[in-house]
């Protein structure tokens, strides 16, 4: 599976958007990019995931750029509960294909 | 939608003591679910799949003798941490994904173990 890239930490004022972005340039043509986020001591939560096209549901916003060696999570509106650790994932088929998690990116949403 | 549910949430136990943590897909059927293991202000690292009716498949660098992983029933997964010391103490969390969903379905995560060997 593709390595990502992200960076290590980011803020964001509550009720703007955050914008987090994620490198996977070596992702390769069969493979989803899928955002988890870990909110202190409880299990990762599914957030958004897409090929190709930019995704949008209730959560947030997916956009990949056209290469699709990057992408973008977006929170619209951000509140104080948002602030959570967000992993960007690439991930193979298959019901058997690992999640393999990198260090994520530590938000910080401030009032 | 889909629900993982790990138990216990938290457990304290003796060195030299083994301790079993149970993860439940509670309404859909998983034939795969994944052992992670996660140390502070540290990220999740894959320790096992778990197949149903089959052994698991553990990553390099974990021991299968001692994080036994039994997959009875394509709902439930258990993790044994045998003989446990205070280094195994971490927040330990299993994900599944849905059998009867699309390819692409994302991995659905219980909410953690907390484990903590004195």
């Amino acid at each position: 599976d593709a390595k990502t890239t992200q960076p290590p930490s980011m803020d964001c004022a509550e009720g703007r958007a955050a914008n987090l972005p994620c490198n996977h340039s070596t992702i390769s043509g069969n493979e989803y990019v899928y955002w988890y986020r870990q909110i202190h001591s409880q299990g990762p939560q599914y957030i958004i995931h897409g090929l190709k096209n930019n995704e949008t549901n209730e959560m947030a916003s997916l956009i990949i750029t056209e290469d699709r060696k990057s992408s973008t999570l977006i929170l619209p509106h951000a509140t104080l509960r948002d602030t959570a650790v967000y992993y960007c994932i690439v991930k193979g088929l298959g019901g058997a294909s690992k999640i393999i998690f990198g260090s994520g990116t530590r938000l910080s949403i401030r009032p | 939608g889909a629900v993982v549910s790990q138990h216990p949430s938290r457990v304290i136990c003796k060195s030299g003591t083994s301790v079993k943590i149970e993860c439940r897909s509670l309404d859909f059927q998983a034939t795969t679910m994944f052992w992670y293991r996660q140390f502070p202000k540290q990220s999740l690292m894959l320790m096992a799949t778990s197949n149903e009716g089959s052994k698991a498949t553990y990553e390099q660098g974990v021991e299968k003798d001692k994080f036994l992983i039994n997959h009875a029933s394509l709902t439930l997964s258990t993790l044994t941490v045998t003989s446990a010391h205070p280094e195994d103490s971490s927040f330990y969390i299993c994900s599944a994904r849905d059998g009867g969903a699309q390819y692409n379905s994302p991995l659905h995560f219980g909410n953690g173990t907390r484990l903590t060997v004195t």
